[in-house]
């Protein structure tokens, strides 16, 4: 089954530096990568996410690129804001339904 | 209505209680599902059910047994649980033709 390894596991930026994340994953069959951002004590909620057939996609500050033969994929966030504060999580998945998740990172902008 | 809601927010049981988690969204997805996040570690996969049938199941104790009655609820019956059942237990739902799982807040359970 796929295995989805993230890093850093914790990431701390000052307001207005990028932060990056950066997923692996074991499955090459897997085709649908979106990224959770889940705030302390609140439900994960979906910031972007990207398909295989896709190298990069872009939303506002965030973006997502995805390397097909490396397996891997990345998380950028630009011009960062204290509310950007959260554990992100990548995931993989052959279709959407089972979702395979990293370990998490926890991003910590610091005024 | 673009919430997938979950009750109880909170619950704690002893080890021989029977008890059941509610999910339900009104968004007309056809996909919902279970999850169990533990503290400090992110969501794992546990049911998964399309078109009201069960279409994954990943080796979940029979403790857990999860019910889908119609297209907008989702249960999760608990039963005979151990004190490492403890955790966030998270209901999300989807479209089948589509990507995004839209997750609920969660029932955070405690076994006593």
């Amino acid at each position: 089954g796929e295995n989805v390894e993230q890093h850093p596991s914790t990431l701390s930026v000052q307001e207005g530096d990028s932060a990056v994340i950066k997923c692996t994953y074991s499955d090459s069959a897997s085709n649908y990568f979106p990224w959770y951002k889940q705030e302390l004590g609140k439900r994960p909620q979906l910031i972007i996410d990207i398909r295989s057939n896709v190298g990069e996609k872009k939303d506002q500050r965030i973006a997502v690129t995805l390397n097909k033969t490396a397996k891997h994929f990345s998380l950028h966030i630009t011009e960062t804001q204290p509310e950007d504060s959260a554990v992100y999580f990548c995931a993989g998945a052959e279709g959407a339904q089972k979702l395979v998740f990293g370990q998490g990172t926890r991003l910590t902008i610091n005024p | 209505d673009t919430e997938v809601t979950q009750t109880p927010k909170h619950l704690v049981m002893g080890m021989t209680n029977k008890k059941s988690l509610k999910c339900e969204q009104h968004m007309g997805h056809r996909a919902m599902y279970w999850y169990k996040q533990k503290a400090k570690k992110p969501p794992e996969l546990m049911f998964v059910y399309s078109y009201e049938k069960l279409s994954i199941n990943e080796s979940v104790p029979s403790r857990f047994s999860p019910e889908c009655p119609n297209s907008s609820l989702l249960n999760l019956h608990l039963h005979a649980l151990q004190p490492e059942d403890s955790a966030l237990y998270l209901c999300a739902s989807s479209q089948l033709s589509g990507d995004e799982q839209f997750f609920g807040p969660g029932t955070r359970l405690t076994v006593l």
